[in-house]
């Protein structure tokens, strides 16, 4: 699988929008990106993924670069509890046995009131 | 909600003796994994299971065991415990085909 680059930590505002970056500059044509947060002492949670287009969903934005080769998660309007580490994940079609994640140190996002 | 369970929730045990950790599922999904997670190194895989009676190892499987007898039940099974397995262990399974849904977690101390 394609190995991410996150920087380890960002804060914002609360009611601003954040905007998560994610590098994957070895990602291959058919690799999905997905991101998950956990919430201190929770499981991961999902929160979005996609290929080649944006994505939006009830959590987030995904926008991937043309290139593919970065990615930006966005929460348009972030609060205390989207205080949580971001994990950027890339990963192959969904392949049954293989649909193991891999996860990285991801970013910690901090929201401040 | 994937209905996950995970039994304990929390376990404080001696180096040596035998844990055997529970992940339990309502849902009848077919993948089910099981991760540990320790400061500075994230989440990592230890064992995983495509099926009734059908696992395979992870990153981290050394030390550890797996079984799943019925769908609903993933096993996880430290034969001797020792004072490096002490973490919080992360059960998940794959939902709606491509995201998984992670349980609550169990927390174990092995003294």
């Amino acid at each position: 699988d394609a190995k991410t680059t996150q920087p380890p930590s960002m804060d914002c505002a609360e009611g601003r929008a954040a905007n998560l970056p994610c590098n994957h500059s070895t990602i291959s044509g058919n690799e999905y990106v997905y991101w998950y947060r956990q919430i201190h002492s929770q499981g991961p949670q999902y929160i979005i993924h996609g290929l080649k287009n944006n994505e939006t969903n009830e959590m987030a934005s995904l926008i991937i670069t043309e290139d593919r080769k970065s990615s930006t998660l966005i929460l348009p309007h972030a609060t205390l509890r989207d205080t949580a580490v971001y994990y950027c994940i890339v990963r192959p079609p969904y392949t049954g046995a293989n649909s193991k994640l891999t996860f990285g140190k991801g970013i910690t996002l901090s929201v401040r009131p | 909600d994937a209905g996950i369970t995970q039994s304990p929730r929390h376990k404080v045990t001696e180096t040596g003796t035998p844990v055997t950790l529970r992940c339990h599922q309502t849902e009848n999904h077919r993948y089910m994994y099981w991760y540990r997670q320790d400061p500075g190194h994230g989440l990592r895989l230890i064992h995983y299971s495509y099926g009734v009676k059908d696992t395979d190892k992870g990153e981290v499987s050394d030390g550890y065991s797996v079984s799943r007898s019925k769908t609903e039940d993933f096993l996880l099974t430290l034969e001797s415990a020792t004072s490096s397995q002490t973490s919080v262990y992360f059960c998940a399974i794959n939902q709606r085909g491509n995201e998984q849904f992670f349980g609550p977690g169990t927390r174990l101390t092995v003294l």
